[in-house]
């Protein structure tokens, strides 16, 4: 069966670029999650989605950050514009009702 | 703010013997404990979960919760070099579909 799909796998970009993260999750599983992960501050949560409709944003950290998930098996997560604190492996992670998530293999993103 | 504190190690342990990782969160309303593995460079990959007090065995892996402490460990008998990894410590609040809050990992090393 094949995994939760992230895109791109790298990205390197310029300060005040936008940035696009894609991910498809696992079919079949209702609920789809993005976290950041940094050294400093470990994997948190940005925001998760429930039935393609967005339940928590809490963890997005300024109005920059914004993400969407048009149907069951896509969904976006856009920076815009992109700042150099905003380098971290951003991962998505798909699950169903009352089963744990899974993840997919990340985007590692540097804002030079 | 829920937190979710472990040991960041290293933690040495000789091959063969038992390595044990421990965690403590702040949320007495967590319902839902998890084990996560992580090579570097890698995504978090699931190993273990638990909902309920006690233990719980998979393998060489043992889950163990206790709420009232407010404590989860996981233990890994017959350590093998493979094993080698960050081990990551999730909870989540609800029963449902709810992102998961992460401790910033245990860096265990199994030593041939």
């Amino acid at each position: 069966d094949a995994g939760v799909i992230q895109s791109p796998r790298h990205e390197v970009t310029e300060m005040g670029q936008e940035v696009t993260l894609r991910c498809k999750p696992i079919s079949g599983h209702n609920s789809l999650f993005w976290y950041r992960q940094t050294m400093m501050r470990g994997l948190e949560l940005l925001i998760y989605f429930n039935n393609n409709v967005p339940i928590d944003d809490s963890g997005m950290p300024e109005d920059r950050f914004s993400a969407k998930m048009p149907n069951a098996s896509f969904s976006t997560l856009k920076i815009q514009p992109s700042e150099p604190r905003d380098s971290a492996v951003y991962f998505c992670a798909s699950s169903s009702w009352l089963q744990p998530q899974h993840f997919g293999d990340g985007t590692r993103l540097s804002i030079l | 703010q829920k937190e979710v504190e472990q040991n960041s190690g290293p933690l040495s342990v000789p091959e063969g013997a038992i390595a044990s990782l421990n965690c403590t969160y702040s949320d007495r309303g967590s319902q839902s404990f998890f084990w996560y593995r992580q090579y570097s460079g890698k995504s978090p990959e699931l190993i273990m979960f638990i909902y309920s007090n006690g233990d719980k065995e998979d393998g060489r892996f043992t889950a163990q919760l206790n709420k009232a402490s407010q404590y989860v460990s996981l233990l890994i008998r017959d350590s093998q070099p493979s094993d080698s990894a960050t081990y990551l410590c999730a909870v989540k609040s609800g029963g449902g579909a709810d992102g998961l809050t992460f401790g910033k990992g245990t860096h265990l090393i199994i030593q041939p």
